[in-house]
């Protein structure tokens, strides 16, 4: 079974501050995301990454920056964290095979005071 | 950018059907569909390609009309099991790029 996980459940940071959140699979996937979730707008992609070192952006990259230093690792970094920012985030992952379903970690709740 | 997914909630009896549509302005490459029941992390159900093929899981199926760059899930006979926000994720363009975009959902509430 694959698995996501995401380092922290809950994250409470000050305006300003440098974050980082981690997200590691184990099934030697290509692929990882990292979405945020808030109420009615459903599941927003920040950033994407086919290949270690490699990224994308997604619809909502202002803000955050990705690492991808491993094929196991992708982590999610807000430079200088806002109120804004406030929200649940998801990591997920999948093989390149045109049906590879997405597996997502069980999210980070990020609030920022 | 987001597909645009129908309706937004609804409220069905046990054993009463629902359709969850979901369309795109753009050439669709793929569609998927997750599940997400309250506090827990999305779980896959299914994933459609171009071709206009349709797929079953159970008593949920779904279709992919690519020339309409729509696809509809079909909840037969709905359980309290189904209750939980659905969600389409769309893979745009003529060609597989693996990214997927998700609509905002549409939240299903099961009666008994």
């Amino acid at each position: 079974d694959v698995k996501v996980t995401q380092s922290s459940r809950y994250l409470v940071k000050r305006t300003g501050e440098k974050v980082f959140l981690e997200c590691v699979q184990d099934m030697d996937h290509e692929n990882m995301f990292w979405y945020r979730q808030d109420p009615g707008l459903g599941l927003r992609l920040i950033y994407f990454s086919y290949d270690v070192k490699m990224k994308e952006k997604g619809d909502i990259p202002e803000g955050y920056s990705v690492s991808r230093e491993k094929k196991e690792r992708f982590s999610l970094i807000l430079e200088s964290a806002s109120t804004n920012q406030t929200s649940m985030y998801l990591c997920a992952s999948s093989s390149t095979g045109a049906r590879s379903p997405l597996h997502f970690g069980n999210g980070t709740r990020l609030t920022v005071t | 950018q987001q597909p645009v997914q129908s309706p937004q909630a609804v409220i069905l009896r046990e054993g009463e059907d629902a359709v969850i549509n979901c369309s795109s302005s753009k050439a669709l490459y793929s569609v998927h569909w997750y599940r997400q029941k309250h506090g827990e992390a999305p779980v896959f159900l299914m994933i459609l390609l171009k071709g206009g093929e349709q797929k079953g899981h159970e008593k949920i199926s779904a279709s992919f009309n690519e020339k309409k760059q729509q696809s509809s899930l079909y909840l037969t006979a709905s359980q309290l099991s189904y209750s939980g926000t659905y969600f389409c994720g769309t893979e745009r363009g003529l060609e597989r790029d693996d990214k997927i975009i998700f609509g905002k959902g549409t939240r299903l509430h099961i009666l008994p």
